[in-house]
């Protein structure tokens, strides 16, 4: 089945910062990502759909222009949250798109913390 | 729109049957899931219900669908200690690419 890896799996930085986080699929060829965030003791709020080749569609209340989406390729997609700030501090994970429904590829998740 | 309610909180004995509820309210969702999450950990898929369905049966796991009120429910039998973690029931919502609209969580600790 198809390998989802994220990297980097932990990060730390400072306020103002900017992190890329990026959702790599191994052996499967991905025109869909979606990147969800878990806030800790909470759910997960999918945040936005990664297309290849064209923009993401963002869910309401995501701001656009502070968690830039890239889909690069057909197995690589990137979060990039611009000018972190604390309320960031959050544990993000993509998901592959266009598998059967029965199927489900998470990502090991990233935990990110602004200092 | 899309909510996915959980109860927040669940507490049985070692050995006894465990049932965590779900609601949903979109009614064209085409498969309902469960999954668990550790502590500090990603998710696993336990198990799926097509919306067709009634009721699957996995060894300890049986998830019923009552479509009608838009009801998930998971029971687990004979609920071991590494049961304990965070359940979440989660809805699809479009066809190729679909959405997973997620519940708040259920968090189910087994005392011994």
């Amino acid at each position: 089945g198809a390998v989802v890896s994220q990297h980097p799996s932990w990060v730390i930085c400072k306020s103002g910062t900017s992190v890329k986080i990026e959702c790599r699929s191994l052996d499967f060829q991905a025109t869909t990502m979606f990147w969800y965030r878990q806030f800790p003791k909470q759910s997960l709020m999918l945040m936005a759909t990664s297309n290849e080749g064209s923009k993401a569609t963002y869910e309401q209340g995501v701001e656009k222009d502070k968690f830039l989406i890239n889909h690069a390729s057909l197995t690589l997609s990137t979060l990039t949250v611009t000018s972190a700030h604390p309320e960031d501090s959050s544990f993000y994970i993509c998901r592959l798109g266009g598998l059967p429904q029965e199927t489900q590829y998470f990502g090991p998740g990233t935990r990110l913390l602004v200092l | 729109g899309e909510d996915v309610e959980q109860s927040l909180f669940l507490s049985v004995r070692e050995g006894d049957s465990s049932v965590i509820n779900c609601t949903y309210t979109d009614s064209s969702s085409t498969y309902l899931y469960w999954y668990k999450q550790e502590p500090g950990a990603g998710l696993q898929l336990l198990t799926y219900i097509f919306s067709n369905m009634d009721m699957k049966q996995d060894q300890r796991l049986t998830v019923l669908l009552n479509k009608k009120d838009k009801h998930l429910s998971l029971r687990i039998a004979d609920t071991q200690t590494g049961d304990s973690a965070i359940y979440f029931c989660a809805e699809s919502i479009g066809d190729s690419s679909y959405k997973l609209i997620f519940g708040s969580g259920t968090r189910l600790l087994v005392r011994p």
